[in-house]
C-alpha cells in the first residue's frame, strides 16, 4: 500500500529564516505531488503541484519554491521567511489516472515568530 | 471562475442524522469529492461522485446533482469521532488547479 511521510511535524522558525519541509511518498511510481498551506480559520490553498521529476507548477505567487529532486520525492523552500508563511503545510499524492484521488501526508505545522 | 460554498458549521446530536450542502460554480467538471478534516490533522477522503445519485458508504453517503452544482455529505448514527470540518472540492481540468477546496464546515456533535 501507498504511504506518504513529511517532516519535520512541528517547525518553529524567525522572520527571515529559511526553510525546508520535505515529503516523500512510497510503494508508487511517478505519482503526482501537491503542496498545499492551510491558514488558520482558512481552506486549503494550492501553492505547488508536479506531474514528474523537475516539472514544477506554481499557483501563488510568493516566497516560497518547491522541487522534486527524485520521483517520489517533494520539497517545500524557503530563503526567508515571513510572518505570513504561518500555517499548516500539507504534502498530498495521486496517481494520475480515474479519480485522480489525492491522498494527503500528516502535515507540518509551522510557526514563524 | 471557481467557487464553492458550505456552511461554516453546524451542530447535530449524537445518533442524529446531518446534511453538509456544498454548491459549485466551475467552468468544468470532472468530479466531486468529500474529505474529512479531524482539528490539528490531515484530511481524509471520504467520498467521490462524478454522476449524479447517491453513493453509499456505511454511514455516510454522498449525493451530485450537476445540473444543479449541488452536492451534499449525510452522515447518519453521528457518534462523537464525527465532530470535524469536511472538506468539500471539485475537479476542474479547464481550471488552473486540479482540485478547488471549500473552505469547509465544521460539524460539532453534542450529547
Amino acid at each position: 500500500s501507498q504511504t506518504i511521510h513529511q517532516w519535520p511535524a512541528t517547525l518553529v522558525q524567525p522572520v527571515g529564516s529559511p526553510l525546508s519541509l520535505e515529503c516523500t511518498v512510497e510503494g508508487t511510481s511517478n505519482p503526482n505531488l501537491y503542496w498545499y498551506r492551510q491558514a488558520a480559520g482558512r481552506g486549503l490553498q494550492l501553492l505547488f503541484y508536479s506531474v514528474g521529476i523537475g516539472q514544477i507548477s506554481s499557483e501563488v505567487p510568493q516566497n516560497l519554491s518547491a522541487s522534486r529532486p527524485q520521483d517520489r520525492q517533494f520539497i517545500l523552500s524557503s530563503k526567508k521567511l515571513l510572518l505570513s508563511d504561518s500555517g499548516f503545510y500539507l504534502c498530498a499524492w495521486s496517481d494520475g489516472t480515474g479519480p485522480d484521488t489525492q491522498y494527503f501526508g500528516p502535515g507540518t505545522r509551522l510557526t514563524v515568530l | 471562475g471557481q467557487n464553492i460554498d458550505q456552511p461554516t458549521e453546524m451542530t447535530a446530536t449524537e445518533g442524529a442524522i446531518v446534511q453538509i450542502n456544498c454548491t459549485y460554480q466551475t467552468s468544468g467538471f470532472n468530479g466531486l469529492f468529500w474529505y474529512q478534516q479531524h482539528a490539528g490533522e490531515a484530511p481524509t477522503f471520504l467520498s467521490y461522485n462524478v454522476l449524479d445519485g447517491l453513493e453509499e458508504k456505511g454511514r455516510f453517503s454522498s449525493f451530485l446533482s450537476r445540473s444543479k452544482g449541488y452536492s451534499y455529505l449525510l452522515l447518519k448514527e453521528l457518534q462523537m469521532k464525527d465532530s470535524a470540518s469536511y472538506l468539500c472540492a471539485v475537479s476542474d481540468p479547464s481550471g488552473n488547479t486540479p482540485l478547488v477546496f471549500g473552505k469547509g464546515t465544521r460539524l460539532s456533535v453534542i450529547a
